[in-house]
């Protein structure tokens, strides 16, 4: 069965500092790869995600993300980080031809203004 | 998203009493999760249906079912509800014409304690 690793469970950054969180999947075939947000008390929000074509996607509220294949790695990027990007972020999998989604554990960010 | 509504949205209940979660979505799609999330271990699959006569185990399914009584609505129950399955519980539903991916749109979450 495919896993799905973030790195950080927890980070703690300043107001507009950069964001780089961790998400490495474990299938080697062929694969969807999302990021979702929740932010304080509410459901969760897909941020972006990747199915074919440019490695790199951008998605809403200025992140983006990097699909490279070698290193099974899907990690997500915000060059400047605001208060209101406080939340907690999974990265999610679907193996092409599966129809379910594997999340990870998720990171909880804490942006201090 | 309110095209994907939960009820109810809070609940409390004792050890062994027998609880359901509702399900409900206006956008038309055609599978429907249900998914527990726990501080630390993320979203955890507990059940799938991918159409009104199709339904799937999840990773955790044990101590829940389902019923998919229409398109529209897809309802959880812990038939003997015990403490261990105080959680938040979040319904979603995806479609199988989305082009690439199966993107999964979540319901507003309800939170279960069970004393």
């Amino acid at each position: 069965a495919q896993s799905v690793s973030q790195h950080n469970h927890h980070v703690i950054l300043s107001e507009a500092a950069s964001l780089e969180l961790g998400c490495n999947y474990s299938y080697g075939g062929t694969v969807n790869l999302f990021w979702y947000v929740q932010y304080p008390g509410q459901h969760l929000q897909l941020l972006l995600k990747y199915f074919s074509g440019d490695p790199l996607v951008k998605g809403i509220k200025g992140f983006e993300a990097e699909f490279i294949k070698s290193k099974f790695s899907f990690n997500l990027r915000k060059p400047s980080v605001q208060w209101s990007d406080t939340a907690e972020y999974f990265c999610a999998v679907n193996p092409s031809g599966y129809s379910t989604l594997t999340f990870g554990k998720g990171t909880m960010l804490l942006v201090s203004p | 998203d309110a095209d994907v509504t939960q009820t109810p949205r809070n609940r409390i209940t004792k050890t062994g009493k027998r609880i359901m979660l509702e399900c409900s979505q206006t956008k038309g799609h055609d599978r429907m999760y249900w998914y527990r999330q726990d501080p630390g271990l993320g979203l955890r699959l507990i059940y799938y249906s991918f159409d009104v006569k199709d339904i799937n185990k999840g990773e955790i399914s044990d101590g829940y079912s389902v019923s998919r009584q229409a398109q529209a609505k897809f309802s959880l129950s812990l038939e003997s509800a015990i403490p261990n399955q105080t959680a938040l519980y979040f319904c979603a539903t995806s479609d199988t014409g989305t082009v690439g991916g199966d993107t999964q749109y979540f319901g507003p979450g309800t939170r279960l304690t069970v004393l």
